[in-house]
């Protein structure tokens, strides 16, 4: 059964502390893993993707970090900024035939930096 | 960057009105064009995947002839909400996917559709 589990569900972080947000996946066919957020309102926006010939990729203030033995990877917000408070959904995906590669959602992760 | 743009961003009307919502790839050619449905504090919710000039492929539980879903070019997919009723309410948003291989998808900002 295709299923991406995310957590925490929801998380709270003091301005300048570090976000990490955990995502772990049963199906080994995954080949792309990307980390959306989404404002109240908004469709999600890609944040930052990883595939699995890597173990860590980072943009900025985000890292993913990749365990593929492990069916793991994780967000990590260095430096969590009031401007970050969002809700931040994982997602893997493969090619589902016809290429249309399909994502497969978290749950969502609500963070909220406080000053 | 790729950009996609949904529209109407928000529509309010009456029970057993029809809704046309549009997706549209802007800058990018999009092959494959997916439609979700989110509830509010919840994920997105796949209701169907669009291929340009075939036939919508739907997930279970989803009504196809309740949610009509037309790719007729490259760029612009719509979704049909026919004859709304309250339950339908809900924040549709869709996504496109370009040509290139294991592109990312680029979302749209969602239309609000709230039926009286």
């Amino acid at each position: 059964q295709q299923q991406v589990k995310q957590s925490p569900q929801s998380l709270i972080v003091q301005k300048g502390g570090i976000s990490i947000i955990n995502c772990a996946y049963e199906n080994t066919a995954f080949d792309y893993f990307p980390w959306y957020q989404q404002f109240p309102g908004k469709g999600p926006a890609l944040l930052i993707a990883i595939r699995p010939d890597v173990s860590e990729k980072k943009e900025g203030r985000f890292t993913i970090s990749f365990n593929k033995s492990a069916k793991q990877f994780s967000l990590h917000i260095m430096d969590s900024q009031p401007g970050d408070s969002a809700t931040y959904f994982c997602a893997a995906s493969m090619d589902s035939g016809a290429g249309s590669y399909q994502l497969t959602f978290g749950k969502g992760t609500k963070l909220s930096v406080i000053p | 960057g790729a950009v996609v743009s949904q529209h109407p961003s928000r529509v309010i009307c009456k029970s057993g009105t029809s809704v046309k919502i549009e997706c549209r790839s802007l800058d990018f050619q999009a092959t494959t064009m997916f439609w979700y449905r989110q509830f509010p504090k919840q994920s997105l919710m796949l209701m169907a995947t669009s291929n340009e000039g075939s036939k919508a492929t739907y997930e279970q539980g989803v009504e196809k002839d309740k949610f009509l879903i037309n790719h007729a070019s490259l760029t612009l997919s719509t979704l049909t909400v026919t004859s709304a009723h309250p339950e339908d309410s809900s924040f549709y948003i869709c996504s496109a996917l370009g040509q290139a291989y294991n592109q990312p998808q680029h979302f749209g900002d969602g239309t609000r559709l709230s039926i009286l």
